[in-house]
């Protein structure tokens, strides 16, 4: 059974720094792109950043470019996203998602919430 | 950036109604790379469609999608109770891009 499990997230001040792991099971994680994708408060979805199935390539959008990071560890069969200068806009629901012909599965999601 | 616009925003409908959501892109989609999900609130998404027309498997076959190009369909041939959600649109020919969304909600 595929599953995606995140951890992290939480209530960070502006300008604050987050962490959100993702861990995969189920499949053959090194041979997936991966995805985050974020969802602000009664707002839809918005793709944030993917990354190559061998972690040479990472693709953002454009509002978190310079700020965010993805990663992968593909002997931990797991995705990271690294959220640093945390904006009061960047509040929302984060899923980790795998990258197939769309995102086939997701994780359950983590809320990050950045306020003083 | 390729983006989306979803049509109707809200969808009032009863069970058993036939309920067509549409979605266009501002240019056109490559290889119609081009997937529709469902979300049910507090739960992530769910992907029903992908490649503008095929289904995903355990997907119910009331579900159907269309279209090529720049205009894009969801049909629901029969609404069933727990098909009334938010439903997104979303290309991954050029980056990805999501729609707004469409929901269908009871009349």
């Amino acid at each position: 059974e595929v599953q995606l499990v995140q951890s992290g997230g939480g209530l960070v001040q502006p300008g604050g720094s987050l962490r959100l792991s993702c861990a995969a099971s189920g499949f053959s994680f090194s041979t997936h792109w991966m995805s985050w994708v974020r969802q602000a408060p009664g707002k839809g979805l918005e793709w944030v950043a993917n990354i190559k199935e061998d972690g040479s390539r990472q693709y953002y959008v454009h509002s978190v470019e310079g700020r965010f990071i993805i990663s992968r560890d593909n002997a931990e069969n797991s995705l990271y996203l690294q959220l640093n200068s945390l904006r009061a806009e960047d509040t929302a629901v984060y899923y980790c998602a795998r990258d197939s012909l769309g995102y086939d599965f997701w994780g359950q999601g983590t809320q990050v919430t950045v306020s003083p | 950036e390729i983006v989306l616009t979803q049509s109707p925003g809200t969808l009032s409908l009863s069970p058993g109604e036939r309920a067509t959501l549409s979605c266009r892109a501002s240019q056109s989609v490559r290889n119609n790379y081009f997937a529709w999900y469902q979300q049910k609130p507090g739960q992530a998404p769910r992907l029903l469609i992908y490649d503008a027309s095929s289904r995903v498997t355990g997907i119910p076959d009331r579900f159907s999608g269309g279209g090529s190009g720049t205009d894009f369909t969801l049909t629901i041939s029969r609404l069933e109770p727990e098909d009334f959600a938010v439903y997104y649109c979303q290309q991954y020919g050029n980056s990805k891009t999501f729609g707004q969304g469409t929901k269908v909600e009871f009349k």
